[in-house]
């Protein structure tokens, strides 16, 4: 398995403008996670979906922010309309969800907003 | 909530040995994680510990675990130049309806030649 996939590895955008990060989970996986990094608040869980499902979104920062799963193997992350505060870098994870089975990262999309 | 807290920078010579410390808060923790990330790489798990565990050992990473303080070390053993990245610890408990990690700020590791 490639392990898990996002795309883009960078995005640049202008303020205002809708952004959506990819990613596509290890096949057989049925947690998803998203996690926003940045200096100062370090690493943040955004959102995570068992099965397909959104168990917990409390992370997600405000309504700009929403994130779908339509299937067991593609996740989307939308910001719209985006705003520099939304810089971060942005990793996706997935993991078998049960016991201490662990959580595998993608590379992350470093998103800039200008 | 929970609660992950790590100091933010260690160095040390190539050889010696690294210990970096993390506590936590939350007492329904039951699995501790170390994750290694190197620049602009995602994070790569290194090793977990149970919480009914003391310690565990693998290779050149020794986890020691002081479940009644709520604190966890990791030991790098004969530290590498390549073993410089930063180190999170993470923790989660068993709830079904908790499965995602809670992440330290991380130790960023700077391994001197």
């Amino acid at each position: 398995d490639a392990g898990v996939i996002q795309s883009p590895r960078h995005e640049v955008t202008e303020m205002g403008q809708e952004v959506t990060l990819r990613c596509k989970p290890i096949s057989g996986h049925n947690s998803l996670f998203w996690y926003r990094q940045t200096m100062m608040r370090g690493l943040e869980l955004l959102i995570y979906f068992n099965n397909n499902v959104p168990i917990d979104d409390s992370g997600m920062p405000e309504d700009r922010f929403s994130a779908k799963m339509p299937n067991a193997s593609f996740s989307t992350l939308k910001i719209q309309p985006s705003e520099p505060r939304d810089s971060a870098v942005y990793f996706c994870a997935s993991s078998l969800g049960q016991g201490s089975s662990e959580a595998f990262f993608g590379q992350g999309t470093r998103l800039t907003v200008v | 909530g929970e609660d992950v807290e790590q100091s933010l920078f260690l160095s040390v010579r190539e050889g010696d040995s690294s210990v970096i410390n993390c506590t936590y808060t939350d007492s329904s923790s039951t699995y501790l994680y170390w994750y290694k990330q190197e620049p602009g790489a995602g994070l790569q798990l290194l090793t977990y510990i149970f919480s009914n565990m003391d310690m565990k050992q693998d290779q050149r990473l020794t986890v020691l675990l002081n479940k009644k303080d709520k604190h966890l070390s990791l030991r790098i053993a004969d530290t590498q130049t390549g073993d410089s990245a930063i180190y999170f610890c993470a923790e989660r408990t068993s709830d079904t309806g908790r499965r995602a990690l809670t992440f330290g700020s991380g130790t960023r590791l700077q391994v001197q030649p």
